[in-house]
């Protein structure tokens, strides 16, 4: 079965500072893995994905996430923060051959100014 | 990516009663997922809804407190029984891509209070 783990249920960063959320993920499979982001009172809407293709992934809204298997890990990143990247951001792993989504518990993300 | 709507969008229940949550998608579908979001928590999947077929259900859920109706290809019902405080929650529907592989797109979830 896969899971995932993600630290820090919140995280503060300043505007214009790095973004970085850790994922770490176990799986007995080649994993499929996805950040998601939810806007308050929202659904879930894809970040970006790894699907086996380019370990480094580029995403929307100026995200980016590398995939290291060596660390089974798929963090996600963003060079320079905005206030309208406060949301809650979700790890997910899925595996092949099984559609089941996994996902961390969340990192809600506050945008200090 | 696929539209996907859900009704009603909040409601507030009292405890005992049952609610019906509705799940549109703007295209078809073969497998449909719902999830609960307990406060503050993540995302849980509770069951597989394929059309034709019964609902699989994950373990902790059964087919008694959230029956699932999937009568075709773009619409499916999740009900929550019998409800307790305890059933406040989030609920999500989301539906498989038809690219990437194991994709999800999600709705935009039904808030529910049950005093």
């Amino acid at each position: 079965a896969q899971s995932v783990t993600q630290l820090g249920s919140h995280v503060s960063v300043s505007e214009g500072a790095l973004v970085l959320l850790r994922c770490n993920y176990s799986s007995s499979v080649p994993p499929y893995l996805f950040w998601y982001v939810q806007y308050p009172n929202q659904g879930l809407q894809l970040l970006l994905k790894y699907t086996s293709a380019a370990t480094l992934v580029k995403g929307i809204n100026g995200f980016e996430a590398e995939f290291k298997k060596s660390e089974t890990s798929f963090h996600l990143t963003k060079p320079s923060a905005h206030m309208s990247d406060a949301a809650e951001y979700f790890c997910a792993v899925s595996g092949e051959g099984n559609n089941r989504l996994a996902f961390g518990k969340g990192n809600q993300v506050v945008v200090i100014p | 990516s696929a539209v996907i709507s859900q009704k009603p969008s909040r409601d507030i229940c009292q405890r005992g009663t049952s609610l019906t949550i509705q799940c549109q998608v703007d295209s078809q579908v073969t497998m449909m997922f719902w999830y609960r979001q307990q406060p503050g928590q993540s995302l849980t999947l509770i069951a597989t809804a394929n059309q034709g077929s019964e609902a699989t259900y994950e373990s902790g859920f059964v087919i008694d407190k959230f029956p699932i109706s999937r009568p075709n290809l773009t619409f499916s019902t999740l009900t929550v029984s019998n409800m307790s405080p305890e059933d406040s929650s989030i609920y999500l529907c989301s539906v498989e891509s038809g690219g990437a592989r194991y994709e999800q797109f999600f709705g935009p979830g039904t808030r529910l209070t049950v005093l």
